[in-house]
């Protein structure tokens, strides 16, 4: 079975600072990992996802994401915060067999602060 | 196209009454997937179909839900005799078919059971 860990439920950074959520994951198999975003009362949107080709994935509105295997970790980054980067942040994995299901993390909440 | 459209956005329901929530697909994807949020919480797997075959069921879709997806087309989620545990945000996504492909997700609609 799949799970993932979100490490820090809320995060709080200021303003051009660096973000930094973390993300673990554990799976059997090779997995395919993703990062959502959500805005409050909506749906989720992918910000990006490794899919076994680069492990330095870039992704939308500058963020980025490196799989490390040997961590078992998928940690999201933006070099400089933007205030409409607040939101609550997923992480989530699938495998192959899996029908793209999706397992999520529990989320990190970011608060931007100018 | 106008993404994953999902209908009603908000419902307030009093206990042990049925609602039923629908849920309008990508129209080109053929895989479509429910998924249960509650305040706080990473997204739960609830239910996925591929065309009109519903593929697997979640151990939290109790024997009170029935999902459907009739010609394939759009699906509709029925919660009977509802509880208070049943306030949530149910979000329906769609994707195509093929591994690693990304889900398209609804804005969600939120049930509140009182």
């Amino acid at each position: 079975a799949q799970s993932v860990t979100q490490l820090g439920s809320h995060v709080s950074v200021s303003e051009g600072a660096l973000v930094l959520l973390r993300c673990n994951y554990s799976s059997s198999v090779p997995p395919y990992l993703f990062w959502y975003v959500q805005y409050p009362n909506q749906g989720l949107q992918l910000l990006l996802k490794y899919t076994s080709a680069a492990t330095l994935v870039k992704g939308i509105n500058g963020f980025e994401a490196e799989f490390k295997k040997s961590e078992t970790s998928f940690h999201l980054t933006k070099p400089s915060a933007h205030m409409s980067d607040a939101a609550e942040y997923f992480c989530a994995v699938t495998f192959k067999a899996a029908g793209n299901k999706l397992t999520f993390g529990g989320g990190t909440r970011v608060l931007v602060k100018p | 196209d106008t993404g994953v459209s999902q209908d009603p956005r908000h419902k307030i329901t009093k206990r042990g009454q049925n609602v039923t929530f629908r849920c309008d697909p990508i129209s080109e994807h053929n895989r479509l997937y429910w998924y249960r949020q509650t305040l706080g919480q990473g997204p739960e797997f609830l239910t996925y179909f591929q065309n009109e075959a519903q593929l697997e069921k979640s151990r939290l879709l109790s024997d009170r839900f029935s999902a459907e997806r009739p010609k394939g087309s759009f699906s509709t989620l029925e919660i009977q005799r509802t509880e208070q545990g049943d306030s949530a945000m149910y979000l329906c996504a769609s994707s195509p078919y093929g591994t690693n492909t990304e889900a398209f997700f609804g804005q969600g609609t939120r049930l509140t059971v009182v």
